[in-house]
């Protein structure tokens, strides 16, 4: 079945350091992928999207990349800062279905 | 094995109903999540449970409650279902003090 797996974490930088967070998915058809965020005590915000192959969601500096060829999803910054500290997810959508991954936890420091 | 487990996938009811979701976890967290999802796909947390405590986002109607027969299961009962109401509505679950989450795939509740 549908399916995304992202690397568990936790993840520690320094700031200004560059993030890489992956995510690979498993899909039929043509899903839709998403990063998610979760800052502390609040819901998910959607973070970007990218609805079909070699399309780059980006918003806050982050980026992402739908690679279809290697059914990927990595989130990617160029510069961390302490207040991206976070819990990001990763997501697919098939239609009315989501399928979230099980979240990485990153924590910049100063 | 599905973790995390909500039923039913798809609920259309009219206004006024009450209704249920039922979730499941089978993964021996000790917290269980309820998350709507927005029309611009944010997911607001509604409800967080462990077997110590509930804590309730104080913005959810009353009319939206939280049942917990075991540690397994943590049901959402909606009384009085409004036009608002519509939504995908989310179930997780993690173990107590984990920044990590298992989600359920969605319950699409459309009010009619």
């Amino acid at each position: 079945g549908d399916s995304v797996t992202q690397m568990e974490g936790p993840v520690t930088l320094s700031e200004e350091a560059f993030l890489t967070i992956n995510c690979t998915y498993t899909a039929t058809g043509y899903p839709s992928l998403f990063w998610y965020v979760q800052y502390p005590g609040e819901g998910l915000q959607l973070l970007l999207k990218a609805t079909k192959a070699d399309d780059k969601g980006s918003n806050k500096g982050f980026e992402a990349t739908y690679r279809k060829e290697t059914t990927s999803f990595h989130l990617e910054k160029g510069s961390v800062q302490v207040s991206d500290s976070a819990v990001y997810f990763c997501a697919l959508s098939t239609g009315n279905q989501f399928y979230f991954g099980t979240g990485t936890s990153l924590t910049v420091i100063p | 094995d599905t973790a995390v487990s909500q039923t039913p996938k798809y609920l259309v009811t009219q206004m006024g109903n009450d209704k249920s979701i039922k979730c499941e976890q089978n993964l021996g967290h000790d917290t269980m999540y309820w998350y709507k999802q927005d029309s611009k796909k944010f997911l607001k947390i509604m409800f967080s449970y462990n077997n110590k405590e509930l804590i309730i986002n104080e913005t959810v109607p009353n009319r939206f409650s939280p049942k917990s027969p075991d540690k397994a299961h943590l049901n959402l009962h909606i009384n009085s279902l409004e036009l608002g109401d519509s939504a995908v509505y989310f179930c997780a679950s993690s173990q107590d003090g984990a920044l990590r989450a298992f989600f359920g795939q969605g319950t699409r509740l459309t009010v009619v």
